[in-house]
């Protein structure tokens, strides 16, 4: 069984479009992340989740709307996308609020805007 | 701010022993981790460090000097499948913030 999983892999998409990430993680874990990963390879934090709570929103624009309808899952919307949106997004869990840095990654979403 | 300083490429040669370093700089550290990501994979964490001293994992190992803010894998008897990029991190708050990533180049 896969542990954290997204869908879909790969989202090819036009400019001013809205599309969604689904993430679910089997692992019972009380927070899931969504992470975007550049061209370059950077790792950057968008949003921190626990327990359904948003507890950090990275100063991500607000065309970006993450949801969780329950701890196991973490969707990710993005509306209007623009060029610069392209990147591949992962989703990734942890167990605890504790000092674990052991995060679980989802495959990740190739998302490209044309 | 927080900051992890890494270097962005290393090459060695298949069998070899190489070591990748990271630099950090944050507020409130508990420890240093480890991951490695393939091309078009995920990161897999690979270790974690909360005090100083070196974590032996198999062919893989980790060090951390708290009083230095430094860290570093060590990579031995280098194989062809360890290509691939790896990132040092560290949690802060709430996120795990990871370095740009250090691709390793393995020569055959």
């Amino acid at each position: 069984d896969t542990a954290v999983s997204q869908t879909p892999k790969y989202l090819v998409t036009q400019m001013g479009n809205d599309k969604s990430i689904k993430c679910e993680q089997n692992l019972g874990h009380d927070t899931m992340y969504w992470y975007k990963q550049d061209s370059k390879k950077f790792l950057k934090i968008m949003f921190s989740y626990n327990n359904k709570e948003l507890i950090i929103n990275e100063t991500v624009p607000n065309r970006f709307s993450p949801k969780s309808p329950d701890k196991a899952h973490l969707n990710l919307h993005i509306n209007s996308l623009e060029l610069g949106d392209s990147a591949v997004y992962f989703c990734a869990s942890r167990p605890d609020r504790g000092e674990n840095t052991e995060a679980f990654f989802g495959q990740g979403t190739r998302l490209t805007v044309v | 701010g927080q900051s992890l300083e890494q270097p962005s490429e290393v090459t060695a040669v298949e069998g070899a022993i190489v070591q990748i370093n990271c630099t950090y700089q944050t507020s409130g550290f508990y420890g240093l981790s480890w991951y490695q990501q393939h091309d078009g994979g995920a990161p897999t964490f690979l270790s974690y460090n909360a005090l100083d001293g070196l974590e032996e994992t198999g062919r893989f190992s980790s060090f951390l000097s708290r009083s230095d803010s430094y860290g570093y894998l060590l990579l031995q008897e280098l194989q062809m499948k360890d290509s691939a990029s790896y990132f040092c991190a560290v949690k802060t708050g709430d996120k795990i913030i990871f370095g740009k990533g250090t691709r390793l180049h393995i020569l055959p």
